[in-house]
């Protein structure tokens, strides 16, 4: 059974403060991505990847950063969270050819105070 | 830059209604994926439509991607309870990779 893991479900930080979330595929999967969820906005991909140490920006890159070290593991970084932050954040990965159906981990809710 | 607009952006239906929604894109897409996630969890995929005026059916779900390539539609017949979520369509881009881009969503809730 596919999956995507993400190492939290719930976090709440600081303003200021910087915040790691991690999502780790076993698919051996090329293409790894980060989503924000906002109601109304639909699903906005913030950074891809798709090889280990690649990373291209998506729509809404400012504020983030993101590390692929090794090829299941993708993490974004915001470097310092602020209250506009706050939202579900969600990861997802594929192949690169054939099927490139995006299998989407349980997703992150972050709340920055 | 390239969008994906979707309608509507909600949708409530009494049990056993049909039910449709509809993208429609700025530039011409590659394929197109539709994804349904369901109150409280994640976008789950469902299809891949990538020729010119492909259909597909799954038991009650039809899907149908135009001729030009640019918009697509989702219709449930004969909604059920268990249909409830929301519907997002996600357009490929030509030379981009496996990137996606999402359509808003539509949200449909069912009256039983």
């Amino acid at each position: 059974d596919v999956k995507v893991t993400q190492s939290s479900r719930y976090l709440v930080k600081r303003t200021g403060e910087k915040v790691f979330l991690e999502c780790v595929q076993d698919m051996d999967h090329e293409n790894m991505f980060w989503y924000r969820q906002d109601p109304g906005l639909g699903l906005r991909l913030i950074y891809f990847s798709y090889d280990v140490k690649m990373k291209e920006k998506g729509d809404i890159p400012e504020g983030y950063s993101v590390s692929r070290e090794k090829k299941e593991r993708f993490s974004l970084i915001l470097e310092s969270a602020s209250t506009n932050q706050t939202s579900m954040y969600l990861c997802a990965s594929s192949f690169v050819e054939g099927f490139l159906g995006q299998y989407f981990g349980p997703g992150t809710r972050l709340t920055v105070t | 830059g390239q969008q994906v607009m979707q309608i509507p952006q909600y949708q409530h239906v009494q049990e056993g209604e049909d039910f449709t929604t509809y993208c429609n894109s700025s530039t011409t897409l590659s394929n197109i994926q539709w994804y349904k996630q369901r109150p409280g969890g994640h976008p789950v995929f469902l299809i891949q439509l990538v020729k010119s005026g492909e259909v597909k059916k799954q038991k009650r779900l039809t899907f149908q991607f135009g001729e030009a390539k640019k918009n697509s539609s989702l219709h449930i017949t004969a909604t059920q309870t268990t249909d409830v979520g929301t519907y997002f369509c996600a357009g490929r881009i030509y030379n981009q990779g496996g990137k996606l881009i999402f359509g808003q969503g539509t949200e449909l809730s069912v009256k039983p």
